[in-house]
């Protein structure tokens, strides 16, 4: 079946520092890749997604690049700030609507 | 656009009982899908229902069941509750059609269930 794997955290940074959150995962065909964003007390906020092999999903200075030789979408960002503090989900779906999430990783930024 | 509302955003219930959780998509949406959140288990997929029928199921047991109505909102209930049906539910809805489309999905708050 499919899954979808992400570091485990938590991730403690300083602002301004560089972010990086790997994922990979495994699926039949030719998923489409998203990542998510769980702030305290909240549902799901879509923060990117990319669905075809070598798309770039970015926002919010977040960008990921679907690479499909070695089954990644690792999340990044330049330059986090306290607001990126937050949990960050990597999910695919294929073939359906049925997202697989990842574990989440847990991002806590310190000013 | 309005998002995605679920109502209640919280619920406390006791084992036994029986819940139900309401969604309304995105203006335009038809599909609709459910998720539990635990801290255990994480995120994991309940059922997703198109155009009022039921087109991919989860591996939950039977006590969960939903519907969708012909204005694409959506209901899921819980019949005899468990100490472990606590959990953060999450409504999501999507543009796909009956054949492809954008099956990009868009998250509710969620209703915390608590089960004491």
């Amino acid at each position: 079946g499919n899954s979808v794997t992400q570091m485990e955290g938590p991730v403690t940074l300083s602002e301004e520092a560089f972010l990086t959150i790997n994922c990979t995962y495994t699926a039949t065909g030719y998923p489409s890749l998203f990542w998510y964003v769980q702030y305290p007390g909240e549902g799901l906020q879509l923060l990117l997604k990319a669905t075809k092999a070598d798309d770039k999903g970015s926002n919010k200075g977040f960008e990921a690049t679907y690479r499909k030789e070695t089954t990644s979408f690792h999340l990044e960002k330049g330059s986090v700030q306290v607001s990126d503090s937050a949990v960050y989900f990597c999910a695919l779906t294929a073939a359906g609507n049925k997202l697989t999430f990842g574990g989440g990783t847990r991002v806590l930024v310190k000013p | 656009k309005a998002g995605v509302t679920q109502t209640p955003r919280y619920l406390i219930k006791t084992r036994g009982q029986q819940v139900t959780l309401s969604c309304s998509p995105i203006s335009g949406h038809r599909s609709v899908s459910w998720y539990q959140q635990t801290p255990g288990q994480g995120l994991q997929f309940l059922f997703e229902y198109f155009s009022e029928t039921q087109r991919n199921k989860g591996n939950f047991p039977g006590r969960f069941s939903g519907r969708q109505f012909s204005n694409s909102r959506s209901e899921m209930n819980v019949s005899t509750l468990e100490l472990g049906d606590s959990a953060l539910y999450l409504c999501a809805s999507s543009l796909r059609a009956l054949a492809g489309g954008d099956y990009t999905q868009y998250f509710g708050p969620g209703t915390r269930l608590t089960v004491l």
